[in-house]
């Protein structure tokens, strides 16, 4: 069976500091991967896709960045974070390109703040 | 930005009751798909109709897809405690393909 995982859990990173968010997908190949945020009570704001190794779409202009080192492998990064970055960031997966069609399997999340 | 707006922000009931909720959205779809997510958790796919369907159900979860009010509706009948959680509906737009969540609405079942 399918699994996702995502570390850590929780972060607390001051202001300025870098980031990465590591996620990994079990069981299944090729997988379109997704970095999503979920603001306090808010619904969920697509990141980041990626349909395959090396290939990243972005969704919005931010100071983040992701990678796709490996097939199962996504990975969100930022230089340098700012108090808005933080939130409860989400990696997702799924079977077909299109997203609407598949459902999607969500990991765990990580809770970051910011201070 | 979002495209599926839930409907009531919040929604406290008692264990038996049924709940309602609903999801409303702008531009024509492909699908409307609707997720659970625990507090602090990742989000569970629940149902996914398509835009040529009008109700679906699994388990004790019905959902009804009105194209022409572009409108859905969550109905959880004879609820448990253990469904307190948050519930979004996640909309598709037919020009761009893309999936959109709405800001959810807060269930709390009461024992």
């Amino acid at each position: 069976s399918q699994t996702i995982h995502q570390w850590p859990a929780t972060l607390v990173q001051p202001v300025g500091s870098p980031l990465s968010l590591e996620c990994t997908v079990e069981g299944t190949s090729n997988p379109n991967l997704y970095w999503y945020r979920q603001a306090a009570g808010r619904g969920l704001q697509l990141l980041f896709y990626s349909v395959g190794i090396g290939q990243i779409s972005s969704e919005v202009p931010q100071n983040l960045s992701a990678s796709r080192p490996q097939d199962r492998q996504f990975i969100l990064s930022s230089k340098k974070l700012l108090l808005s970055d933080s939130g409860f960031y989400l990696c997702a997966w799924s079977a077909g390109w299109d997203r609407a069609t598949y459902e999607q399997y969500f990991g765990p999340g990580t809770r970051l703040t910011v201070t | 930005s979002q495209q599926g707006e839930e409907d009531p922000q919040a929604l406290s009931i008692q264990e038996g009751e049924n709940a309602t909720m609903n999801c409303s959205y702008k531009t024509s779809i492909n699908n409307l798909q609707w997720y659970r997510q625990n507090s602090g958790r990742g989000l569970v796919h629940l149902i996914l109709i398509r835009s040529n369907e009008r109700e679906k159900h699994s388990g004790r979860l019905r959902v009804t897809l009105d194209t022409s009010k572009k409108s859905s509706s969550l109905l959880i009948t004879a609820s448990r405690a253990a469904d307190t959680a948050s519930y979004f509906c996640a909309t598709d737009a037919t020009s761009n393909n893309d999936m959109r969540f709405g800001a959810g609405t807060r269930l709390t079942v009461k024992p």
